[in-house]
């Protein structure tokens, strides 16, 4: 089944421990992002990935880190987890670019205490 | 840059009734328009999109048609049920362009 997976889907944590939220997808598309969802504030991108190690910034990317060693792959760092990164998270991917249909995954609730 | 605007809601609606979502968008070129739907506790899922101008979306029965003219793309459905209750979101991305912006989101519920 083409699927996008993200682990954890809920954590709790605390303010500064470091922690990773992987991303993984079977339908060896190139374009993959995160996406933080806020209430009153909707959907905005984190960071993007046009292939293997190509990245670059979304509209919202301070306090976070990504890599694409592998086409399927895409973990969202948070190297000192703050308050203000509480949010709900999603990983998407693409063939090829943004103008083709984004698969979701299902969403990782994190709280930062 | 790129935005886009949508009506955010909630919005309450009985079963059967009509339903509009507004969406209009601010954009150079020619974008590539989309409605995404997120029903309870899942991620995004594409609803349906246009590619150019006078393009007509459908699926579910909802449709929605790209207006130059208007800089809109307006979501409708003649009937709506309990199950098309959801956040439905609005976006558009430029050809070329590496980013797909979004609108906030409008929050559905269908009552029977």
């Amino acid at each position: 089944e083409a699927q996008v997976t993200q682990n954890p889907r809920y954590l709790i944590t605390v303010t500064g421990k470091k922690l990773t939220v992987t991303c993984s997808q079977n339908m060896n598309h190139e374009y993959m992002s995160w996406y933080r969802q806020d209430p009153g504030l909707g959907l905005r991108q984190i960071y993007y990935s046009m292939n293997v190690e190509v990245t670059d910034k979304g509209d919202v990317p301070e306090g976070y880190k990504v890599s694409r060693k592998e086409k399927r792959n895409f973990p969202l760092i948070l190297e000192s987890p703050s308050p203000n990164q509480t949010s709900l998270y999603f990983c998407a991917s693409s063939f090829r670019q943004p103008t083709d249909t984004q698969y979701f995954g299902p969403g990782t609730r994190l709280t930062v205490l | 840059g790129d935005s886009v605007t949508q009506m955010e809601g909630p919005v309450t609606l009985s079963e059967e009734a009509f339903l509009t979502i507004n969406c209009t968008y601010t954009a150079t070129g020619y974008p590539s328009l989309f409605w995404y739907v997120q029903y309870p506790g899942e991620g995004l899922q594409l609803l349906l999109k246009a590619t150019k101008a006078d393009d007509k979306g459908s699926n579910k029965g909802f449709e929605a048609t790209y207006r130059k003219e208007t800089t809109s793309f307006h979501l409708e459905k003649g009937s709506v049920q309990v199950s098309d209750s959801a956040v439905y979101f609005c976006a558009l991305s430029q050809g070329g362009s590496e980013k797909l912006v979004f609108g906030k989101g409008m929050k559905l519920t269908v009552n029977p």
